[in-house]
């Protein structure tokens, strides 16, 4: 049995850019979450997908989107990025929409320059 | 948006000793959840607790869920160096097992 796996570790960009995370969820998890963690700080909630329907929104703006998969795998974008979106971006899976339990990946490290 | 604080926001101890971290809210959670973060990783889930005055034991860590599910606290006893790390608790907003709020954890240094 896999864990939940993101790629890449690390990325840099410059404001404006556009940036996609890649999160593959643990095996037989259908629900993924994705977090923004500042440095110092615990991770917040960006959204939820559930069997590839958005589930739920943090404070978020559109700017923050994301997509599932049929495999469940997902995607997180960002768009004109900014200064401050310069975080840890931590993906956890779940084994269902109800499930307590989240299974975090290793984070991709985000660098806005 | 429910807020979770946690206390102390650093502990340094030498290993051997017992510590207890805290965390707590004024609003009510339907479950609450601790964590393990160490650099560049991701956060290691360590217990989920659901009932108000709920206690869990994992070797030497010990959980507990307040009577109002609002608070939460977790003891090491002799602690050891592999303890240091940042310890995290979250707590959920629903009965849909959406949209855990973290509290800004706290740093364990366990000196050696």
């Amino acid at each position: 049995e896999t864990g939940v796996t993101q790629s890449p570790t690390h990325l840099i960009k410059t404001r404006g850019q556009q940036v996609t995370l890649r999160c593959s969820s643990q095996s037989g998890h259908n629900t993924v979450s994705w977090y923004q963690q500042a440095l110092g700080q615990g991770p917040q909630f960006i959204f939820q997908y559930y069997r590839e329907e958005e589930n739920g929104r943090g404070n978020f703006p559109p700017r923050f989107s994301g997509l599932q998969f049929p495999n469940y795998s997902s995607e997180l974008n960002v768009n004109a990025l900014e200064l401050d979106d310069s975080a840890l971006y931590l993906c956890a899976s779940s084994l269902t929409q109800g499930s307590y339990e989240q299974y975090f990946g290793p984070g991709t490290r985000l660098t806005v320059t | 948006t429910q807020l979770l604080e946690q206390s102390p926001q650093f502990l340094s101890i030498q290993e051997g000793e017992n510590l207890t971290v805290y965390c707590n809210s004024s609003s009510v959670f339907s479950s609450l959840q601790w964590y393990r973060q160490e650099p560049g990783e991701g956060p290691v889930l360590l217990v989920t607790v659901v009932t108000g005055g709920e206690v869990k034991k994992l070797k030497r860590l010990t959980f507990q869920f307040g009577d109002a599910r609002k608070d939460s606290s977790l003891h090491i006893t002799a602690a050891q160096t592999g303890d240091t790390g940042l310890y995290l608790c979250a707590g959920a907003q629903d009965n849909y097992g959406q949209n855990f709020v973290f509290g800004p954890g706290t740093r364990l240094s366990v000196l050696p």
